[in-house]
This record gives C-alpha cells, structure tokens and sequence, in this order.
C-alpha cells in the first residue's frame, strides 16, 4: 500500500543553517505530495505541496522537488530562522481523500 | 476568516464510557475529513464526508467509531465504550472542492481514556 518515509528526528540546527529533512515515498499510481508544518500549539498547515514528477513547491524559503526516480520529496531550506521550530510532515495523497502521512520531524533551531 | 474548529480540545474519559467529538468545518466547505493522530506518529485517516453523504470510512479502526455530518456542515466523529488504545488526538480537516488536497486542520481534540 501507500506510504511515506521521512528521517527521524529530533533535528537541532543552528540559525542560518541549511536544512533538509527527507521524505520517500511508495505509491501504487502518480500521487501528490506535501509538506505540513505544526508550529507549537497550533494545527497543522500546509507549507507546499508538488503534484506532478519534477515539480517544485516552494514557499516561506522551503523548497522540495518531486522526483520520481528516487521516490523521494526532500525538505531544503538554505537559512533556517528560530520561528521555522516546528514539526514537519511529509505525506502523499494518491486518491481523491486518501492522505498518507509520515511520522514527522521535530526541528529545533537555537539563535 | 474563520478556520476549523473542533469541540472540545481536551476530553478525559474513564474506559468503557462514549465519547462524541465535534468538528465545525470552514462555511461552504465541501469536503470534511477525520484523522487520528497517536503520540509521536503522523495522523491516519479515518473517514471522508463529501457534503453529507460518507464516501470513505475505511480508516475507522473498529465499530466502536462511527462518524456522521448529517447536513453536510457540521461533523461528529463518535467512539463508544472507549479503550486506552484510543487515547490520541483526532483531527478534523475541510476542503473546499472534492479532494483533499487542499485541506485546513483544526486544533484537534485530545482524547486521554482512563
């Protein structure tokens, strides 16, 4: 069946540091695939999100690239800041309703 | 504007009791999603409203949980006679069109079975 991988955390940076988290996938047809942030107290949200092989979604400075060769959807950030501190979801959503998510990554980042 | 809520955000039950949980989706959403999210994992589905028909409930994990959106706005996702191992928080997204794709997630209710 569907599912999603991502490294395990937790993962402490440093500000300015560059960032990735990383995500595969195993998926039956041609999913779409997202990246969730929960910031602390809140619900989850969407950061960005790729629906087709080789697309990039990007947004606040997080990039990741859909690349199915690899089955894989990396989180990069170059710079990450304290208030990027969140837990970060990789999931995949291969029908209509059908979310998959992945267990998460606790980020931690110290001025 | 405002977002999903869910109702309550904490709830203690004693094992064996019910539990009703309840999700008001953003107005005008078509598309009503609930997922159970265990301490330290990622949510898991758990069933699909496309206005008030149920499409998917495929997740629900026993007949214990039942979930109903009787007029396609408001949600509650219902757990009877409930066990430790339902200790967890249950989120509830909506979405306007017909895929999940763009969904919005409440705060999520922490249930904690006694």
């Amino acid at each position: 069946g569907d599912s999603v991988t991502q490294m395990e955390g937790p993962v402490t940076l440093s500000e300015e540091a560059f960032l990735t988290i990383n995500c595969t996938y195993t998926a039956t047809g041609y999913p779409s695939l997202f990246w969730y942030v929960q910031y602390p107290g809140e619900g989850l949200q969407l950061l960005l999100k790729a629906t087709k092989a080789d697309d990039k979604g990007s947004n606040k400075g997080f990039e990741a690239t859909y690349r199915k060769e690899t089955t894989s959807f990396h989180l990069e950030k170059g710079s990450v800041q304290v208030s990027d501190s969140a837990v970060y979801f990789c999931a995949l959503s291969d029908r209509i309703a059908q979310f998959y998510f992945g267990t998460g990554t606790s980020l931690t980042v110290i001025p | 504007g405002a977002g999903v809520s869910q109702s309550p955000r904490y709830k203690v039950a004693k094992r064996g009791q019910d539990v009703a949980l309840r999700c008001d989706p953003i107005s005008g959403h078509v598309s009503l999603f609930w997922y159970q999210q265990a301490l330290g994992q990622g949510p898991e589905f758990l069933t699909y409203f496309q206005n008030e028909a149920q499409l998917d409930k495929s997740g629900l994990p026993s007949d214990r949980f039942f979930a109903e959106r009787p007029e396609g706005s408001v949600s509650t996702l219902k757990i009877q006679r409930t066990q430790q191992e339902d200790s967890a928080v249950y989120l509830c997204a909506s979405s306007l069109g017909y895929s999940a794709d763009t969904q919005y997630f409440g705060p999520g209710t922490r249930l904690t079975v006694l």
